[in-house]
C-alpha cells in the first residue's frame, strides 16, 4: 500500500515564486490535514478537509491555500513564497474525527 | 504555555535499557493520546493509541495515561537501537491534533 504520497521530497525556491505540494492517499479516507513541522515547535496544523469539496482553516493558514476537488487528493498552494514558509511540510489523512492520522514522508521547503 | 510539553532531549540510553518518555498537557478538555515515533526524514507513525486513565500495552510499549495529573507516558522494554527516534505524543481537540514537540531518543548498541 502506498498511503499517503507527497511531492516533492525536496524543493529550493525564491522569494516570491509560487509553487505547489502535492498530496495523495489511497485509504479513501475523508480527512486530509496539512502541518509544518519547524525545530522544537512540533507539528502545526495549516489547513484541514473532512471530504471532497470541503475545506477549513487550521492554526496558521497564512499564505496558504489549498483544495480538495477529490477525495484522494490534496494539494496545498504557496502564492507568494516567504523566507518564513521555509520548513517540513506533511500531508496526512485519517477515516474520520479523533481517529490516528496516517502521514506522508514530508516535502522539505527552502524559501531563499 | 503550550498545550503538550515534552523534553525535547537528547536521550541516550543502552541497548536493552527501559526508556521512558513523558508528555504533560494543559488542556482538560484531550480524551484521547497518541504515540507517534518519528525516524529521520520520515513522516511521524502511530505507534500507541489510548483513550482513558490507565495503562495500555502493545508488545515492548506501554502508554500509560494519568489524566488527574496531565501527565502521559509512553515505556519502551527492551530497547533497541532501532527504536532510535523521535517521539511525539499528540491529542484531538475538534478537528485539530495538537502534537508536542518531540524528544529525540537513540539508543546505543
Amino acid at each position: 500500500n502506498a498511503g499517503v504520497t507527497q511531492t516533492p521530497k525536496f524543493r529550493i525556491l525564491k522569494i516570491g515564486q509560487s509553487m505547489t505540494l502535492q498530496c495523495t492517499q489511497d485509504m479513501n479516507h475523508n480527512y486530509m490535514y496539512w502541518y509544518r513541522q519547524d525545530p522544537g515547535m512540533g507539528l502545526k496544523l495549516i489547513y484541514y478537509s473532512v471530504g471532497a469539496g470541503i475545506t477549513d482553516k487550521g492554526e496558521v493558514p497564512n499564505g496558504y491555500n489549498v483544495s480538495r476537488s477529490t477525495t484522494e487528493d490534496f494539494p496545498l498552494r504557496l502564492e507568494l513564497a516567504a523566507p518564513s514558509q521555509t520548513s517540513v511540510y506533511f500531508c496526512a489523512s485519517s477515516p474520520g474525527l479523533d481517529q490516528p492520522q496516517h502521514f506522508g514522508d514530508g516535502t522539505r521547503l527552502s524559501i531563499l | 504555555q503550550k498545550e503538550v510539553e515534552q523534553d525535547p532531549g537528547p536521550l541516550s540510553v543502552p541497548e536493552g535499557a527501559i526508556v521512558s518518555l513523558n508528555c504533560t498537557y494543559s488542556n482538560s478538555a484531550f480524551q484521547y493520546f497518541m504515540w507517534y515515533r518519528q525516524y529521520s526524514r520520515k513522516g511521524p507513525e502511530l505507534l500507541m493509541y489510548t483513550y482513558s486513565s490507565g495503562n495500555k500495552e502493545d508488545g515492548r510499549f506501554t502508554a500509560q495515561v494519568d489524566k488527574s495529573s496531565k501527565y502521559i507516558s509512553l515505556f519502551i522494554r527492551d530497547s533497541q537501537p532501532s527504536d532510535s527516534a523521535t517521539y511525539l505524543c499528540a491529542a484531538p481537540l475538534g478537528q485539530n491534533f495538537v502534537f508536542g514537540p518531540g524528544t529525540r531518543l537513540s539508543v546505543l548498541p
